[in-house]
């Protein structure tokens, strides 16, 4: 069972444009990570989130976790080729250690 | 640091063979995971051991998959015998237990397995 799902499966953007992927599920989590994978390579991890509510900026991107802790988003601003990739969010339990990754969002940002 | 190390990247087998795949953790770390990674089925986490011991391998999909950990620089995820529905990506990840909870997982490049 899917435990967290990632919206949209696949984004296809062109450069300098804005995005939102979304990461939701009924659970309540002690924490949320979002990594980004390329293809060949394992995920790289980009940010965690502890708290409800909290918002974490790296460069052009934009992570919130959710009041509830039930869900996030990841705000990129000024798409870059680079930045395509597949990103995956990743939930953690309360009381367990491993963590549940999402569905996965694919984008792709054309020059 | 050299990262988390696979072997092989590409294994291209027939189906009832033997398979074995390697991993070297990141020096230091004690908590080293195996995940399978399909377009179906997306990432998923196989087993996770803590201190060369397995603490949770409710994600390995059957009998015919084991992993072993006999020291904290090597671990292995072997199926026996292997089948087409085994072709996925296979992850090798190790981390640092942390207090806080949360946790980096460094992963590594994946090993492709292929069973025809």
């Amino acid at each position: 069972t899917q435990l967290l799902e990632q919206s949209p499966q696949f984004l296809s953007i062109q450069e300098g444009e804005n995005l939102t992927v979304y990461c939701n599920s009924s659970s309540v989590f002690s924490s949320l990570q979002w990594y980004r994978q390329e293809p060949g390579e394992g995920p790289v991890l980009l940010v965690t989130v502890v708290t409800g509510g909290e918002v974490k900026k790296l460069k052009r991107l934009t992570f919130q976790f959710g009041d509830a802790r039930k869900d996030s988003s990841l705000h990129i601003t000024a798409a870059q080729p680079g930045d395509t990739g597949l990103y995956l969010c990743a939930a953690q339990h309360s009381g367990t250690y491993k963590y549940i990754f999402g569905t996965g969002t694919r984008l792709k940002v054309l020059a | 640091d050299a990262g988390v190390i696979q072997s092989p990247r590409h294994e291209v087998t027939e189906m009832g063979q033997e398979v074995t795949l390697r991993c070297k953790p990141i020096s230091g770390h004690d908590y080293l995971f195996w995940y399978r990674q399909t377009m179906m089925r997306g990432l998923e986490l196989l087993i996770y051991f803590n201190n060369n011991v397995p603490i949770d391998d409710s994600g390995m999909p059957e009998d015919r998959f084991s992993a072993k950990m006999p020291n904290a620089s090597f671990s292995t995820l072997k199926i026996q015998p292997s089948e087409p529905r085994d072709s996925a990506v296979y992850f090798c990840a190790s981390s640092l237990g942390a207090g806080t909870g949360w946790y980096e997982q460094y992963f590594g490049p994946g090993t492709r397995l292929t069973v025809t």
